[in-house]
């Protein structure tokens, strides 16, 4: 099936740094969706994105849906232990007067150094 | 406010079984999607139930069946399972409460299987 492509796969960085990740298509998505995933739980929703070129914040967390509709972007700002986990880009289109099933990216995992 | 649940957790079946996995939405929701997550890959979409019919399908084969039902629950059921089909299979609810609700989709705990 179809999936995202989402960079970097894996990002190893200090507790305190600031993190930055995107998401590329090529086909067009009416609605952006930032996930986070940790072992054994599923997928937790961060932040949605409706029109394209929309900024939205949730506490330290930054996403923006890309002037194309191709594209979105996450950035998480001073890491702390806790973001660790893997974060999925989810792109989704609206027909039939419903939401369609969300594309998936591979993911990123993030990985705090001591 | 209960969030979305799955049953069971985990379940290891043989190849050639069937398989049922159970899912109650977020309260409030009626519209119930399935993923299935391969170990280290993103989740991919199944198919999407609402109003007790399938609305959209993914790229699955016809092995892959589903049903809602009038309180929203859903199941999904996987016919002559393969090794390939093990996997941790997601549910996810989506509602109407206002027009952003019926975009974002809330995932439970998932179920994992092990096919042998």
């Amino acid at each position: 099936g179809q999936q995202l492509n989402q960079s970097p796969q894996s990002m190893f960085i200090q507790e305190g740094e600031d993190v930055s990740m995107n998401c590329t298509s090529s086909s067009i998505f009416n609605t952006w969706l930032w996930y986070k995933q940790e072992p054994g739980e599923g997928p937790v929703l961060l932040i949605a994105l409706y029109k394209a070129g929309e900024l939205t914040s949730n506490g330290r967390l930054t996403a923006q849906f890309g002037i194309t509709r191709k594209d979105s972007f996450l950035n998480i700002s001073a890491s702390i232990p806790s973001d660790v986990g893997i974060y999925f880009c989810a792109g989704q289109l609206a027909s039939g007067g419903g939401a369609d099933g969300l594309t998936f990216g591979k993911g990123t995992h993030l990985i705090i150094q001591p | 406010d209960a969030g979305v649940t799955q049953s069971p957790t985990h379940l290891i079946k043989t190849r050639g079984q069937q398989v049922t996995l159970r899912c109650s939405p977020k309260s409030g929701h009626d519209t119930v999607s399935w993923y299935q997550q391969a170990l280290g890959q993103g989740p991919q979409f199944i198919f999407q139930y609402y109003e007790e019919e399938e609305r959209q399908r993914g790229n699955f084969p016809d092995r892959f069946s589903g049903h809602q039902f009038p309180n929203y629950s859903s199941e999904l059921n996987v016919n002559a399972l393969l090794l390939g089909d093990s996997a941790l299979y997601l549910c996810a609810s989506s509602g109407l409460q206002g027009w952003a609700a019926n975009y974002e989709q809330y995932f439970g705990p998932g179920t994992r299987l092990t096919v042998t």
